[in-house]
């Protein structure tokens, strides 16, 4: 079985500020670990993949993240925040074989000007 | 190369009525993954299909809803005497195999009177 928890259902930061997006996963087998954003009244968009090659994955946007195995981790950050990173970020997780994604509740990001 | 394609984008029904959302996956995409994102949850998977045939149907309510995917035409979603509660938007999402990245298309928002 699988599972996701984002820490904190709403993170506010200044634009400028370091972005960090905490997501703590639980699997039986080698995880694949997805990070997506949505933009309101829209579809899901791919930032970033971890499928069990570099533990740090740089995705589009500026943003990445570290899959950290020891911790179950794989926090989402962006050196800078621009405005337009305002969104919902959805962490998710799927296995090898395992066709279905995991989400979790999802993070809503609002960047303070 | 069009992306996912969902319509409608809105649907509005009565409760008692039929909807059927539909899913036109990306050129050369066989697999197909329907997902429902209630309000201010994260999405949860409800089914993965391949041309003419269900693959994984663990997250389908066991009444009411029905998909496929027939050899020609669009994947539907089809969700029969539907209830206040099956008010959310619809996601679908493919890929050109298993293992790969799932692309997402903009969603149904379902709207039930």
């Amino acid at each position: 079985a699988q599972s996701v928890t984002q820490l904190g259902s709403h993170v506010s930061v200044s634009e400028g500020a370091l972005v960090l997006l905490r997501c703590n996963y639980s699997s039986s087998v080698p995880p694949y670990l997805f990070w997506y954003v949505q933009y309101p009244n829209q579809g899901l968009q791919l930032l970033l993949k971890y499928t069990s090659a570099a533990t740090l994955v740089k995705g589009i946007n500026g943003f990445e993240a570290e899959f950290k195995k020891s911790e179950t981790s794989f926090h989402l950050t962006k050196p800078s925040a621009h405005m337009s990173d305002a969104a919902e970020y959805f962490c998710a997780v799927s296995g090898l074989g395992a066709q279905k994604l995991v989400f979790g509740q999802g993070t809503r990001l609002t960047i303070n000007p | 190369n069009a992306g996912v394609m969902q319509n409608p984008r809105h649907l509005v029904r009565r409760r008692g009525q039929e909807a059927r959302l539909r899913c036109s996956p990306m050129k050369g995409h066989s697999h197909v993954y329907w997902y429902r994102q209630l309000p201010e949850e994260g999405l949860k998977f409800m089914v993965y299909l391949q041309k003419e045939n269900i693959i994984d149907e663990s997250g389908m309510p066991k009444e009411r809803f029905s998909a496929e995917f027939p050899k020609e035409g669009p994947s539907i979603l089809r969700i029969q005497q539907v209830v206040r509660g099956d008010s959310a938007a619809y996601f679908c999402a493919s890929s050109p195999g298993r293992n790969n990245e799932q692309f997402f298309g903009p969603g149904t928002r379902l709207t039930v009177l």
